[in-house]
């Protein structure tokens, strides 16, 4: 079946201070990864995606991400987190040029501590 | 570049009635866009596959009679919620793209809160 886990619903991390958050995948073709950004009572924002090539994705605002292939996972990265990062993050997965259908994570809601 | 909208962004409605949400691809022609449906604190469950000129795919345990999907143009989808209730108040968001047409990137509308009293 095709799914995403991420398995930690909240983190609270410190201004300033290193974070990664997880994303597991189970899917029977290539997948095409995406990390979003939502605060609340908005919309998506794509903070980066992966399909092929180098296996370390930057995006925007500072933050990376890493397809293991061989561990189906695509976690996410940010070396220095801000107050502003706080916010609700969504991995999802779908196939590859052929159209935006996605399986979406649960969400790991992050809190920045001063 | 390429993005989606989506109107209204905010809509309040009493119970039994209908509401339409529309999501339109501003720069590129999209043959299919996709229906998501977020409740508060949780993540986004696709609803249905909006397929220009044809019937939309829905997803399952989604009742197609109450969640009505047109798709009449290469940029226009639209999602009528019929004879609403409490319990259908949520946040709805369309997407489009990640095909040729759209540079293999998918876009997101706004959203849609809709609240049903």
């Amino acid at each position: 079946a095709q799914s995403v886990t991420q398995p930690d619903i909240h983190i609270t991390v410190s201004e300033g201070a290193s974070l990664e958050l997880r994303c597991n995948y189970s899917y029977g073709a290539t997948p095409y990864l995406f990390w979003y950004v939502q605060s609340p009572g908005q919309g998506l924002q794509l903070l980066l995606k992966y399909f092929s090539g180098d296996t370390l994705v930057q995006g925007i605002k500072g933050f990376e991400a890493e397809f293991k292939r061989s561990q189906s996972s695509f976690n996410l990265r940010k070396p220095s987190v801000h107050w502003s990062d706080a916010a609700e993050y969504f991995c999802a997965v779908g196939p590859y040029n052929q159209g935006g259908k996605l399986i979406f994570g649960q969400g790991t809601e992050l809190s920045v501590k001063p | 570049g390429a993005v989606v909208s989506q109107h209204p962004s905010r809509v309040i409605c009493k119970s039994g009635t209908s509401v339409k949400i529309e999501c339109r691809s501003l720069d590129f022609q999209a043959t299919t866009m996709f229906w998501y449906r977020q409740f508060p604190k949780q993540s986004l469950m696709l609803m249905a596959t909006s397929n220009e000129g044809s019937k939309a795919t829905y997803e399952q345990g989604v009742e197609k009679d109450k969640f009505l999907i047109n798709h009449a143009s290469l940029t226009l989808s639209t999602l009528t919620v019929t004879s609403a209730h409490p319990e259908d108040s949520s946040f709805y968001i369309c997407s489009a793209g990640g095909d040729r047409r759209a540079g293999n990137t998918i876009y997101f509308g706004e959203g849609s809160w809709l609240t049903v009293v």
